[in-house]
């Protein structure tokens, strides 16, 4: 196992443009999580699905951002009209529901966007 | 609301002990986890508590929970030159770390 990938590692846009990023999870995990972390601060929670569902999404997403994860494996995550604010690097972390394994939560390595 | 709070810097030398302090205030966090990130990687779990305990070691790692003071600290013991990154500690309620709530990161720098 590959543990959580992401794609692209890094995105440069312009500002008004659509970003569009995936994550491939652990093959056998349920649960996915997405968050965006800015330079000197701890990951923000944005939403999470456990398989297809999305169970639960953050204020913090506006309805410029839309993730889904049609067939509960891989999931995007879409910013449409990128803003300057949304320069950051965003997350993605998988883990099991069954139980103490929703207390391991492995995440990737991250897609750093900047919006110029 | 929910607030994690910890220190920015922390700088031992080599062999040392490193001791890394959190506070939180949510009274009905469950489980309390710390993680490292090495530059331009993602978060690695080192360790967690449940809250009900007090202590718990895990090798060179020993994490300190009084929950009355809701002050959470993590020990790394004969510090490493691989030990220097930035440490996250975070709060859940419930067994889904996924929806933790994360402090901003202790950077430790660890000198030869």
């Amino acid at each position: 196992d590959t543990g959580v990938s992401q794609d692209p590692r890094h995105k440069i846009t312009k500002r008004g443009q659509n970003v569009t990023f995936r994550c491939d999870p652990i093959s056998e995990h349920n649960r996915l999580y997405w968050y965006r972390q800015t330079l000197g601060q701890g990951p923000e929670f944005l939403t999470y699905f456990q398989n297809e569902a999305q169970l639960e999404k953050s204020r913090l997403l506006s309805d410029r951002f839309s993730a889904e994860r049609p067939k509960g494996s891989f999931s995007t995550l879409e910013i449409q009209r990128t803003e300057q604010g949304d320069s950051a690097m965003y997350l993605c972390a998988s883990s099991l529901a069954q139980g103490i394994s929703g207390n391991t939560i492995y995440f990737g390595e991250g897609s750093w966007l900047t919006v110029v | 609301g929910e607030d994690v709070e910890q220190s920015l810097f922390l700088s031992v030398r080599e062999g040392d002990s490193s001791v890394i302090n959190c506070t939180y205030t949510d009274s009905s966090s469950t489980y309390l986890y710390w993680y490292k990130q090495e530059p331009g990687a993602g978060l690695q779990l080192l360790t967690y508590i449940f809250s009900n305990m007090d202590m718990k070691q895990d090798q060179r790692l020993t994490v300190l929970l009084n929950k009355k003071d809701k002050h959470l600290s993590l020990r790394i013991a004969d510090t490493q030159t691989g030990d220097s990154a930035i440490y996250f500690c975070a709060e859940s309620k419930g067994v889904n770390a996924g929806k933790s709530t994360f402090g901003d990161g202790t950077t430790l720098t660890v000198k030869p």
